[in-house]
């Protein structure tokens, strides 16, 4: 099993649409969570941070974390086509000491 | 957020010589530097993680001896690819992370990554 999964894609939704990414992951120790995007060509860029259980929101943004089911979610409200990218889900295993896990990443393609 | 250069964007070098790559935080202090290697439509592939004024932890399968890490201040480490090959043709993203008073940041913040080509 992997430690941080995620469906590889494409996810396409039209444009202004709710387009949700989910990210399961394996260790119950996992402190926090991260949603990276990342453009063709391009290295990933921080979007969301989530460390506790519940949804946080950031614009259009909105992380949502489920500790007990070892889930994280992203959801990206008004989807446009500038969102088209790939977005990776990131986990911290033990805390400040080693790099982030990363899920293989999810391609979301929003139609105009 | 915090920003975090790599020089160079893109390279080009012949078989068998060598090239260094360097990550630079420009407005935060970075206890640990991590280098990363991604091939085309793969996942990022965590090759090591430098931490200043000690010698990078590399990880299973990544040869220390071919790529050199150094990590000589809060803000720059750099990496070598040593006797470089095709196969080491990808595009390699360095990510720190901030150190805040209390500890080091939980955050991590990429470079905009360097294009490795080798003829």
């Amino acid at each position: 099993q992997k430690e941080v999964e995620q469906n590889s894609g494409p996810l396409s939704v039209p444009e202004g649409a709710i387009a949700s990414l989910n990210c399961t992951y394996s260790d119950r120790g996992s402190q926090s969570f991260f949603w990276y995007r990342q453009y063709s060509g391009k290295s990933p860029e921080l979007i969301m941070s989530i460390y506790s259980n519940g949804d946080k929101e950031d614009g259009r943004f909105t992380a949502q974390l489920n500790k007990a089911s070892q889930y994280v979610s992203l959801l990206i409200r008004d989807s446009q086509p500038s969102d088209s990218a790939t977005y990776l889900c990131a986990v911290n295993i033990l805390f400040f000491r080693r790099a982030l896990t990363f899920g293989s990443g999810t391609r979301l393609q929003v139609q105009p | 957020g915090a920003v975090v250069s790599q020089h160079p964007s893109r390279v080009i070098c012949k078989s068998g010589t060598s090239v260094k790559i360097e990550c630079r935080s420009l407005d935060f202090q970075a206890t640990t530097m991590f280098w990363y290697r991604q091939f085309p439509k793969q996942s990022l592939m965590l090759m090591a993680t430098s931490n200043e004024g000690s010698k990078a932890t590399y990880e299973q399968g990544v040869e220390k001896d071919k790529f050199l890490i150094n990590h000589a201040s809060l803000t720059l480490s750099t990496l070598t690819v040593t006797s470089a090959h095709p196969e080491d043709s990808s595009f390699y993203i360095c990510s720190a992370r901030e150190q805040v008073s209390g500890g080091p940041s939980n955050e991590q913040y990429f470079g905009p990554g360097t294009r490795l080509t080798v003829t």
